[in-house]
């Protein structure tokens, strides 16, 4: 069935530029997307992309998909200790019937 | 972002009672509203999908007698943990999708049955 993996864990220093990938499996993915999860919450919805595009800016974030690879990424510039939390790539399956199916989620450590 | 609210943001039940969740989108109409559940340090996990004035369609393995939903409105979807046991502790989270396009997701509930 359709996939997602990201990598568990990752640990930045603030100021610096963190980037968290992930890949996928089903090629009928319309739309890609990353949520942020700070602890006890919901989810947030961060950025999404289309897959017909290969790059989208917003601020501090900047979303890359190669779509060849099934590869996405997640760029956080200047990363601050807030944005400390977990990140879920997400995509939504056109051969699920629309259904979001998540990543295990990154949990990102942001140390001062 | 549009916003989807979720009440009650925890809840702790005990063994053998049903608990209700709800899930309201505040600023649109959600014709479509998704359940999840998510346990600790995992990822989160599919249980149905709520269509409003019509049945929910569950995931395989999810008993549809267990979580009760209901989708009276289009901007309220209601689950409900019947006859809870700690097993059924976790977080529920509900999300709603506009055009297709973006899905926003409540704060989530905390359940704890004991």
């Amino acid at each position: 069935g359709e996939d997602v993996e990201q990598s568990l864990f990752l640990s930045v220093r603030e100021g610096d530029s963190s980037v968290i990938n992930c890949t996928y499996t089903d090629s009928s993915s319309t739309y890609l997307y990353w949520y942020k999860q700070e602890p006890g919450a919901g989810l947030q919805l961060l950025t999404y992309i289309f897959s017909n595009m290969d790059m989208k800016q917003d601020q501090r974030l900047t979303v890359l998909l190669n779509k060849k690879d099934k590869h996405l990424s997640l760029r956080i510039a200047d990363t601050q200790t807030g944005d400390s939390a977990i990140y879920f790539c997400a995509e939504r399956s056109y051969n699920q019937g629309g259904k979001l199916i998540f990543g295990q989620g990154t949990e990102l450590s942001v140390k001062p | 972002g549009a916003v989807v609210s979720q009440h009650p943001s925890r809840v702790i039940c005990k063994s053998g009672t049903s608990v209700k969740i709800e899930c309201r989108s505040l600023d649109f109409q959600a014709t479509t509203m998704f359940w999840y559940r998510q346990f600790p340090k995992k990822s989160l996990m599919l249980m149905a999908t709520s269509n409003e004035g019509s049945k929910a369609t569950y995931e395989q393995g999810v008993e549809k007698d267990k979580f009760l939903i209901n989708h009276a409105s289009l901007t309220l979807s209601t689950l409900t943990v019947t006859s809870a046991h700690p097993e059924d502790s976790s977080f529920y989270i509900c999300s709603a999708d506009i055009s297709n396009t973006e899905a926003f997701f409540g704060q989530g509930t905390r359940l704890t049955v004991v």
